[in-house]
């Protein structure tokens, strides 16, 4: 199993540019998660699926759209990017293991915004 | 979710036990403790969890205090490759609606 894969590994992009960044997952987890990781600080999450077709936002959601058309794929869209948005994209699947649930990260996605 | 205290930075010497304290005293009983860790500029790696018992995988053991109030991780036999941020989180469920990432222990293992 290649696990959760992210791409790319590096973008920099202009503000207002759009751009996708993909995550896949091989291991047919239901859950799937977005998260940013911003310099010396923890995880947020932005947005999350329960299974394909289905999607809430998280703590951070603004400027940021998903979709989930399969168990696979959870790619993030950027709509308008902004020098905030400048952070350390991660990806997450996860399942339940009884009552309790094991999240597999990606390796995450490096973006910057001039 | 309850809130979790971690010493900011732990330091062990290669090839020793690495024992990690979380305190979590406002725990509820169905809450679950759940260990991850962040090697530099990695994504967070999943390690361990449990909710009342003791538990041992692969890579660590985590040993719950009777009262759940704290908690232990164990590295049995740390390597260079452990040096990492461990967060210890304390929640419901913790699936993709999403974990709360404190600011954890720098584990430094020394050669």
């Amino acid at each position: 199993n290649a696990g959760v894969t992210q791409t790319p590994k590096f973008q920099v992009l202009k503000t207002g540019q759009s751009m996708t960044l993909q995550c896949a997952q091989d291991m047919n987890h239901e859950y799937m998660s977005w998260y940013r990781q911003d310099p010396g600080m923890g995880l947020r999450l932005i947005h999350y699926s329960v299974g394909a077709g289905i999607t809430d936002q998280g703590e951070v959601p603004n400027g940021y759209n998903v979709s989930r058309s399969t168990t696979e794929d959870f790619p993030l869209r950027l709509l308008s990017a902004a020098p905030s948005q400048t952070s350390v994209y991660f990806c997450a699947s996860s399942y339940r293991v009884g009552g309790a649930y094991e999240q597999y990260f990606g390796p995450g996605t490096r973006l910057t915004v001039t | 979710d309850a809130k979790t205290t971690q010493p900011p930075s732990m330091d062990c010497a290669e090839g020793r036990a690495a024992n990690l304290p979380c305190n979590h005293s406002t725990i509820s009983g169905n809450e679950y403790v759940y260990w991850y860790r962040q090697i530099h500029s990695q994504g967070p790696q999943y390690i361990i969890h449990g909710l009342k018992n003791n538990e041992t995988n692969e890579m660590a053991s985590l040993i719950i205090t009777e009262d759940r109030k704290s908690s232990t991780l164990i590295l049995p036999h740390a390597t260079l490759r452990d040096t990492a941020v461990y967060y210890c989180i304390v929640r419901v469920g913790g699936g993709a609606d999403g974990l709360t990432f404190g600011k954890g222990t720098h584990l430094i293992i020394q050669p």
